[in-house]
């Protein structure tokens, strides 16, 4: 099983473009997270996810939409970049049934918009 | 607005020693707690996690809760220079549905 993938691992935007971070799990978990890291910082929740169709915001959505038609993707789409983004983007999944908060991670996506 | 405060360190231990790192949290209906370890460059992953007041061991790694005071720490006892590592405090929600991640303690842990 490949856990958690991102796609893609690095990339460098320029102000004012798009772009959809990809995730896809095979773990079969109902919950997904898409996280912000900026450097030296902890982890910043953007969106989440507690099954397919339904999404609800974090503590930093501005800027960001997320879809989930599937329980194994949650891509995360970036509109109008800009440098205020510029962080490495982290995936988690987590069971729905007894070890919440066990949240198994991606590998992560370096951006940078310049 | 939930709170996560952690020392960002860095705590420097000589090999073999005990390592305290330490976290409080500003909700006082968090449930869960969960101590992370990231490399660097790497994702992170969960080493312990504790619900209840006390302490909890696994290994060399023990965990202990102060719901009255909003604290909880990790030790990690003959600590090893792999130790060497970003250690992440987080809270669980009631519902278990999200964390609130601290800051995170850089533990440099020197031959």
């Amino acid at each position: 099983n490949a856990g958690v993938t991102q796609t893609p691992k690095f990339r460098i935007l320029k102000i004012g473009q798009s772009m959809t971070l990809q995730c896809t799990q095979d773990m079969n978990h109902n919950y997904m997270y898409w996280y912000r890291q900026d450097p030296g910082m902890g982890l910043k929740l953007i969106y989440y996810s507690v099954g397919a169709g339904i999404t609800d915001k974090g503590e930093v959505p501005n800027g960001y939409n997320v879809s989930r038609s599937t329980t194994e993707d949650f891509p995360l789409r970036l509109e109008l970049a800009a440098p205020s983004q510029t962080s490495v983007y982290f995936c988690a999944c987590q069971t729905s049934g007894g070890a919440r908060g066990e949240q198994y991670f991606g590998p992560g996506t370096r951006l940078t918009v310049t | 607005q939930k709170e996560v405060e952690q020392n960002s360190g860095p705590l420097s231990v000589p090999e073999g020693a005990i390592a305290s790192l330490n976290c409080t949290y500003s909700d006082r209906g968090s449930q869960s707690f969960f101590w992370y370890r990231q490399y660097s460059g790497k994702s992170p992953e969960l080493i312990m996690f504790i619900y209840s007041n006390g302490d909890k061991e696994d290994g060399r790694f023990t965990a202990q809760l102060n719901k009255a005071s909003q604290y909880v720490s990790l030790l990690i006892r003959d600590s090893q220079p792999s130790d060497s590592a970003t250690y992440l405090c987080a809270t669980g929600d009631n519902a278990g549905n999200m964390l609130t991640f601290g800051g995170g303690t850089r533990l440099m842990v020197k031959p």
